[in-house]
């Protein structure tokens, strides 16, 4: 079985700096996907960026990056120049190679202060 | 535009009644769809795989007789929630992919309230 624990159930950043979100989690799988999704007030499910194990590079997306440690099974995000638009809950998430579906974390609500 | 469709986006149901939520692929086909509850300030749980053509695939726990689930075209997911009790009030959201299984997309959400 997967599990995804992310340890922060709250943090808060100031408007333009830097915040890190955690992630481990735990397979018994050698090649698998990892992301992060962010749910905003509407619920709607938003791919803020996503890992394949295989790969070492962590992954980067504009202002989001990735620490992927996977002999740790630690993938935390890191939020550079934080916007008043990244306030809401962040998922981790897991898929097995061999499927779609996700295993997700408990979410950690981020607020961006003004 | 959404690529992943779910209707209704809210819904209001008496206890003991069924209500049906539906997915839809929009301009792809999906052999395969996700099922996910989540309780307020919860994280998504996964409820069952809804496979074309055939049984839908339940997580641990999940009561497949309470939570009916019929995949009859590669564009059409409908998750039923018979006899209806408050304690089944959630939001309920979809997923389906490409192909290639490299793309993911999630529905809006259909919340869901029992009386």
């Amino acid at each position: 079985a997967q599990t995804v624990t992310q340890s922060q159930p709250e943090m808060s950043v100031q408007e333009a700096e830097t915040v890190t979100l955690s992630c481990t989690y735990d397979t018994s799988e050698n090649n698998y996907y990892l992301f992060w999704y962010k749910q905003p007030p509407s619920r709607q499910m938003i791919l803020v960026i996503r890992q394949e194990a295989y790969k070492q590079q962590n992954a980067t997306e504009n202002r989001f990056s990735v620490n992927f440690q996977k002999a740790a099974k630690s993938f935390s995000l890191k939020i550079s120049d934080s916007q008043l638009g990244d306030t809401a809950m962040y998922f981790c998430a897991f898929m097995k190679l061999t499927g779609n579906q996700f295993y997700f974390g408990t979410g950690t609500s981020l607020t961006v202060i003004p | 535009g959404a690529v992943v469709s779910q209707h209704p986006s809210r819904v209001i149901c008496k206890s003991g009644t069924s209500v049906k939520i539906e997915c839809r692929s929009l301009d792809f086909q999906a052999t395969t769809m996700f099922w996910y509850r989540q309780f307020p300030k919860q994280s998504l749980m996964l409820m069952a795989t809804s496979n074309e053509g055939s049984k839908a695939t339940y997580e641990q726990g999940v009561e497949k007789d309470k939570f009916l689930i019929n995949h009859a075209s590669l564009t059409l997911s409908t998750l039923t929630v018979t006899s209806a009790h408050p304690e089944d009030s959630s939001f309920y959201i979809c997923s389906a992919s490409l192909t290639d299984r490299n793309t993911i997309y999630f529905g809006e959400g259909s919340w869901l309230t029992v009386v």
